[in-house]
């Protein structure tokens, strides 16, 4: 399909272990966002890929959480020793580069929900 | 710095009431603004957009005008059906900035 993927669309692990979430943006899209969303809660973004220019990663809310992004395409959450509290709804949206970035409107996938027990 | 600001939820409708969802925003300088919609189960989808002050956004009967003298813009619906049914986000995002900022969203239910 033409839009952005997300892989596994739903995921339960045992606190304490590793998670590895997948983002697939739409073709041609140099931006590359992550979000988390919590039950009930608004988004949080957590990390930005732009090109090749270095990430923001300055809403990653602790060490645990890292991203990559191979060839400027696909891009990988990791969440290490997971805790009850990453459970949420993790989002990754896609944009095009425009003279001004701020006018690309993002576009999402349908998340990836995670669920620690 | 920058945020968004929009009205708690939940919302209930009856179909074919009129709709309005206040969202305000701060920011520095000239932002873009979106609403974004978000059904069941699915991931987030713009609405609408507005990227200078007194322009108006519409997809689906739904509209919002960019005010800049109230930092508004408020999504509205002349009548609402029950497929409406879902979380709307306000948001912005400001020249140069990398990440969107997103209100916290508001759910909407309509009833037949």
């Amino acid at each position: 399909g033409a839009g952005v993927s997300q892989s596994p669309s739903n995921k339960v692990t045992e606190k304490g272990k590793d998670v590895e979430l997948r983002c697939d943006p739409i073709s041609g899209h140099t931006a590359l966002y992550w979000y988390r969303q919590s039950l009930g809660q608004g988004l949080e973004f957590l990390i930005y890929f732009q090109g090749n220019s270095a990430p923001d990663k300055s809403g990653l809310p602790s060490d645990r959480f890292s991203a990559e992004r191979t060839g400027g395409s696909v891009s990988t959450l990791t969440i290490q020793r997971t805790q009850q509290e990453d459970s949420a709804v993790y989002l990754c949206a896609s944009s095009g580069r425009g003279g001004d970035y701020s006018n690309q409107p993002q576009h999402f996938g349908d998340g990836t929900r995670l669920s620690i027990l | 710095g920058d945020s968004v600001t929009q009205m708690e939820g939940p919302v209930t409708l009856s179909e074919e009431a009129f709709l309005t969802i206040n969202c305000t925003y701060t920011a520095t300088g000239y932002p873009s603004l979106f609403w974004y919609v978000q059904y069941p189960g699915e991931g987030l989808q713009l609405l609408l957009k507005a990227t200078k002050a007194d322009d108006k956004g519409s997809n689906k009967g739904f509209e919002a005008t960019y005010r800049k003298e109230t930092t508004s813009f408020h999504l509205e619906k002349g009548s609402v059906q029950v497929s409406d049914s879902a979380v709307y986000f306000c948001a912005l995002s400001a020249y140069n900035n990398n990440d969107m900022r997103f209100g916290a969203g508001t759910r909407l239910t309509v009833k037949p």
